[in-house]
């Protein structure tokens, strides 16, 4: 079935270190690919997409690119802050109608200054 | 700014208790999902509604949980007899029509249930 991989958190890194959160799927059909983040006590916000092979989604400084051939969508941001430390959830929808949003664990992520 | 509302926010209930919780999807949206986050399993799919109509509830142990949409506006979880296992976060999500085209599904706050 449908699936999501993502690394084993916690990721500890200082201030204005550079990020990378890998993310691989399985996915059948063709996937749109969504990162989402959860700050404490929070519910989940979309952090930014992609819909098709190649395209790059961008928000907040965070970038991640569909890459098809190798069944990826790593977010990566090149200098993190204080106020990035959260949960990122990697998760896509498949274009089978009937499925819903499949999530990966998630990573944790603490930046320190 | 338009938002999934979720009620209650915070619910502590005894074994036993029925647990109703409520979701207000974002007006126009027709695709209702219903998630449980816990630290062992993470997020997991309970239920998704189309136009009102269930379309997946295989997550959702069915002697217990239920969920229906009484109308466009909300969509209800219920428990009954809730057991301490339950306690998680649950979420509701609504997006539009073609989700499947990557349309942005978006998330309540959550409902966070403790039973003691």
């Amino acid at each position: 079935g449908d699936s999501v991989t993502q690394m084993e958190g916690p990721v500890t890194l200082s201030e204005e270190a550079f990020l990378t959160i890998n993310c691989t799927y399985t996915a059948t059909g063709y996937p749109s690919l969504f990162w989402y983040v959860q700050y404490p006590g929070e519910g989940l916000q979309l952090l930014l997409k992609a819909t098709k092979a190649d395209d790059k989604g961008s928000n907040k400084g965070f970038e991640a690119t569909y890459r098809k051939e190798t069944t990826s969508f790593h977010l990566e941001k090149g200098s993190v802050q204080v106020s990035d430390s959260a949960v990122y959830f990697c998760a896509l929808i498949t274009d089978q109608a009937g499925t819903a949003l499949i999530f990966g664990k998630g990573t944790t992520l603490s930046v320190s200054s | 700014d338009a938002r999934v509302t979720q009620t209650p926010r915070h619910k502590v209930t005894e074994m036993g208790q029925e647990v109703t919780m409520r979701c207000q999807p974002i007006l126009g949206h027709n695709t209702v999902f219903w998630y449980r986050q816990t630290m062992m399993q993470g997020l997991e799919l309970l239920a998704y509604f189309r136009n009102r109509a269930p379309l997946d509830d295989s997550g959702m142990p069915k002697d217990r949980f239920s969920a229906e949409m009484p109308d466009a506006t909300l969509a209800t979880l219920k428990i009954q007899p809730s057991e301490p296992r339950d306690s998680a976060v649950y979420f509701c999500a609504s997006g539009p029509r073609q989700v499947h085209s990557g349309n942005t599904i978006y998330f309540g706050e959550g409902s966070w249930l403790t039973v003691v």
